[in-house]
């Protein structure tokens, strides 16, 4: 059974830093793109960052792009991300998501998500 | 980036009525549109891949059409555990973008 378990959430003041972490279980973790998702609070869902499987290419959303970073640790499966600059406005839950089994750009497992505030 | 526009925002109706929601892209996506459900304080769950294809494990009720800007995904007789949040969401480039949803509530 696929799982995937994010961790990291948290109060963090504006301007901070954070890093989140997704464990994975249940699938060749190596072999999957993943992504993080987020969404703020009564609102829709917003792609926020994806990594190829393996030592694939990485990629961003513009609104986070410089500020955070997606990394991947295939010995530990375990996913990452490092959030810089932090803003109001990335206050949210953050879901780590795994590629469909058949094709990319789609999930087809999602974790239960971690809850990331940014406020003073 | 491709801007999806879900409609209607929200949708009223019965438990065995039919529900149809619409998402249209601002650019052709080609049949690369995926649907999700999600229901308050869960994760999304993957309904339909590429316009028409259901998930593993979807109930035949759940049904996705279209190409190009227009889709649908339609529930063909309302189950009580269908009354959810609907996403779609666009893979044909990137950034990957989710429309703002449609909420399917018990009238």
């Amino acid at each position: 059974e696929v799982q995937l378990l994010e961790s990291g959430g948290g109060l963090v003041q504006p301007g901070g830093s954070l890093r989140l972490s997704c464990a994975a279980s249940g699938f060749t973790f190596g072999s999957y793109a993943m992504s993080w998702v987020r969404q703020a609070p009564g609102k829709g869902l917003e792609w926020v960052s994806a990594i190829d499987g393996g030592v694939g290419g990485t990629y961003y959303a513009d609104s986070v792009k410089g500020r955070f970073s997606i990394s991947r640790d295939n010995s530990k499966n375990t996913l990452y991300l490092q959030m810089n600059s932090l803003r109001a406005e990335d206050t949210a839950v953050y879901y780590c998501a795994k590629r469909s089994e058949v094709a990319s750009g789609y999930f087809d497992h999602w974790g239960q998500g971690t809850l990331i505030t940014v406020s003073s | 980036e491709i801007v999806l526009t879900q409609s209607p925002a929200t949708l009223s109706l019965s438990p065995g009525e039919r529900a149809t929601l619409s998402c249209r892209a601002s650019q052709s996506v080609s049949s690369y549109l995926i649907w999700y459900q999600q229901k308050p304080g869960q994760a999304p769950r993957l309904l339909i891949y590429d316009a028409s294809n259901r998930a593993t494990g979807i109930p035949a009720r759940f049904s996705g059409s279209g190409s190009g800007t227009d889709f649908t995904l339609t529930i063909s007789s309302l189950e009580p555990e269908d009354f959810a949040l609907y996403y779609c969401q666009q893979r044909y480039t990137w950034p990957l973008t989710f429309g703002g949803g449609t909420k399917v509530e018990i009238k």
